[in-house]
């Protein structure tokens, strides 16, 4: 079955840049969204964007200056930069696919501190 | 910004119907926001219950439904069980193509 599977830096330092990649397995990337979620500790879910395979992206008004996302389709990936990051950015960070008009696939998700 | 607007906590007897919902900081929620709601328990990742309003996903037990009540999403349970207690989110599509997330309703069964 298909799963996803996030990978990246735990730690990164304030000002910085957070950089992760999400592998799909057991499926391909292509003729699906895919989301970046996030959860920071002890508080609720936030979209934070999501990239189609054909590379066309929408992002949540409120990142939307500090997101970038791309797909690789050739290796079944697709990843998130977010710039000039602050403690605020602390969080579990999940990668998910929009299935039928919901978030129907999810990763573990990866916590990502941010501190100095 | 719209904001989605969730009960934070709510409390339920074992056994009893729980409406749990899920609002517009302004505007009414309708089928064309394809609400959908997701169970979490500590830990854990979140699972999809619902999806476009009203479908059960796979694997999920029919005493989980959705609907809109009023001018919000309305997910309810059924004869609500110990191992229901979990947090419990909603997520609207806006026409601007972005997804908000609601904050959550924590719910306790007891």
């Amino acid at each position: 079955q298909v799963q996803l599977q996030e990978s990246g830096p735990g730690l990164v330092k304030p000002s910085e840049t957070l950089s992760l990649t999400c592998t799909v397995s057991g499926g391909s990337i292509s003729g699906y969204f895919w989301s970046w979620i996030r959860q920071s500790p002890g508080k609720g879910l936030e979209w934070i964007g999501y990239i189609y395979y054909t590379g066309s992206t929408n992002y949540n008004p409120s990142l939307k200056s500090r997101v970038t996302m791309s797909v690789d389709t050739s290796t079944n990936q697709f990843s998130l930069r977010l710039d000039s990051v602050t403690a605020a950015d602390t969080a579990v960070y999940y990668c998910a696919r929009y299935g039928p008009w919901s978030f129907d696939l999810w990763g573990r998700g990866t916590l990502v501190t941010v501190s100095s | 910004q719209t904001v989605v607007t969730q009960e934070p906590s709510f409390s339920a007897s074992p056994g009893g119907t729980v409406t749990l919902t899920c609002g517009l900081s302004s505007g009414s929620v309708s089928t064309s926001h394809y609400p959908s709601w997701y169970q979490q328990t500590p830990g854990q990742t979140p699972r999809t219950l619902i999806h476009s309003t009203n479908t059960r996903s796979s694997g999920v037990p029919d005493r989980f439904s959705g609907s809109i009540l009023g001018n919000k999403a309305a997910l309810t349970i059924t004869g609500a069980q110990a191992d229901d207690e979990s947090d419990y989110y909603c997520v609207l599509y806006m026409s601007s193509d972005i997804y908000v997330f609601g904050g959550g309703t924590k719910l306790t069964v007891l």
